[in-house]
């Protein structure tokens, strides 16, 4: 158990629509990181937050969106969502900026569009 | 952007034996990390690395830090079952923002007892 909880696990929904996904970072971790895993992709990186800052943007198409909150747990907005987004985003802790690259993930959420 | 090209992309092997895969890359990279992942889980972090020539181990695994900066491997000795899943090398690139964690493909391991 890496400490990080993401929810829900499995998400299926239809194209266009919209989905929010939920991280909570282990305990006194600051830092939060979204990562989306598709079979041909691998793990791409798509946001980091930082203290409820965003710290650094990498793939991430303007339909999705994320915030970390006050309480440091954090959500991944995907919105108008297509065939492709289907795929496992994960989401990763840790406990600074001064980045290291040790990230804690958390078992991700698995989404299919349909 | 940067890329880490990692083989191999899978591997059948015998229970016992030891295993050896690895990654490259074209550009300079200032930290090397392992992680493995198993079905259903979330990746898992093996061995840091953050010195060119650093060689580190954990257990029955070994992992260097290319003395170029440009690569790494990692080995695992006597292999057993619980050895299968998807093992990934990450790097955080020299030029870039230092948050974008580059991985590898993977190489996906399967242990036949």
């Amino acid at each position: 158990d890496s400490g990080v909880t993401q929810t829900p696990k499995h998400l299926i929904t239809a194209t266009g629509q919209r989905v929010t996904l939920r991280c909570s970072p282990r305990s006194g971790d600051l830092s939060v990181y979204w990562y989306q895993q598709s079979l041909d992709q691998g793990l791409q990186f798509l946001i980091q937050y930082y203290n409820g800052e965003e710290r650094a943007k990498g793939n991430i198409l303007e339909r999705f969106s994320a915030q970390q909150f006050p309480d440091l747990h954090s959500e991944l907005n995907l919105s108008s969502l297509e065939l492709g987004d289907s795929a496992l985003y994960f989401c990763a802790s840790s406990v600074s900026t001064g980045y290291t690259g040790e990230l804690f993930f958390g078992e991700g959420s698995r989404l299919t569009v349909l | 952007g940067q890329q880490l090209n990692q083989s191999p992309q899978s591997m059948f092997i015998q229970e016992g034996e030891d295993v050896s895969m690895n990654c490259t890359s074209s550009s300079i990279f200032n930290t090397w990390l392992w992680y493995k992942q198993e079905p259903g889980e979330g990746p898992v972090l093996l061995i840091a690395l953050y010195k060119a020539g650093e060689l580190t181990s954990n257990g029955r695994l070994t992992a260097q830090f290319g003395i170029t900066r440009k690569d790494s491997f990692l080995n695992i000795s006597a292999s057993i079952p619980s050895d299968v899943g998807i093992y990934f090398c990450a790097g955080q690139p020299a030029q870039g923002g230092s948050e974008k964690l580059v991985f590898g493909k993977g190489t996906k391991l399967t242990v036949n007892p």
